[in-house]
């Protein structure tokens, strides 16, 4: 069946670099792609950015000089990475599908930025 | 940016009550493809968002049909006919017609 899963490390320092994978069974990431969407604790969530199944990226303009989508389709991966985090950087970062209409999601990850 | 103002922010109901929440957007979300990427979903308390609808008025697998969409252009409706326990949690519109994507500010369903 459909699963996607995030992965990554829960604290961050400010400044540093967050990576996070999404791990996709169910499905190809050559007929499928992926979005990235934010939420802090207690708030909506913000869309990131997408991976295209055909390997082209999008990304939220806001974001877009700090984040970088790519993926490994031998292992069914899809990778974000963002730099110069800070505090309010903190939240739950979900993978989702984006055809049919994000009809899969993760269960998300919860990072929080602190040194 | 779409701004999707979602409206009421809170809603209390009871059990069997049938209930709307109104998405307008600040932008027509009519695609140039003839699409409207407008979606709903629930996010239940400690859990991942759930698609409810699709364009606009496609229900989602699985998903229960007192469930529905309706709406076009800058202004879309979720309505839910018979409120039941199970639905309790923050419900979001979505579009996806202009980048970047944004989600509306949510709706709290509760019970009375």
């Amino acid at each position: 069946q459909v699963q996607l899963k995030e992965s990554g490390p829960g604290l961050v320092q400010p400044s540093e670099t967050l990576s996070l994978t999404c791990t996709v069974s169910g499905f190809s990431l050559t007929s499928y792609s992926v979005s990235w969407v934010r939420q802090p604790s207690g708030k909506g969530p913000e869309w990131m950015g997408r991976m295209w199944y055909d390997g082209d990226t999008a990304y939220n303009s806001a974001l877009k000089s700090r984040l970088s989508i790519s993926r490994d389709t031998s292992k069914n991966q899809v990778f974000l990475k963002m730099n110069s985090l800070q505090t309010d950087d903190t939240g739950t970062y979900y993978c989702t599908r984006v055809e049919n209409g994000f009809d899969y999601w993760g269960q998300g990850v919860m990072v929080t930025v602190s040194s | 940016d779409v701004v999707l103002t979602q409206t009421p922010s809170i809603l209390s109901a009871t059990i069997g009550q049938s209930v709307s929440i109104s998405c307008r957007s600040s932008q027509s979300l009519l695609d140039s493809d003839g699409n409207t990427y407008l979606y709903w979903f629930l996010q239940r308390p400690g859990q991942s968002p759930q698609r409810l609808i699709y364009l606009v008025s496609n229900l989602g697998s699985g998903v229960p049909n007192r469930f529905s969409g309706s709406g076009s252009g800058t202004d879309f409706t979720l309505k839910i006919s018979g409120v039941e326990a199970e639905d309790l949690g923050v419900y979001y519109c979505m579009q996806a017609t202009h980048a970047p994507w944004t989600f509306g500010g949510g709706t709290k369903l509760e019970l009375k």
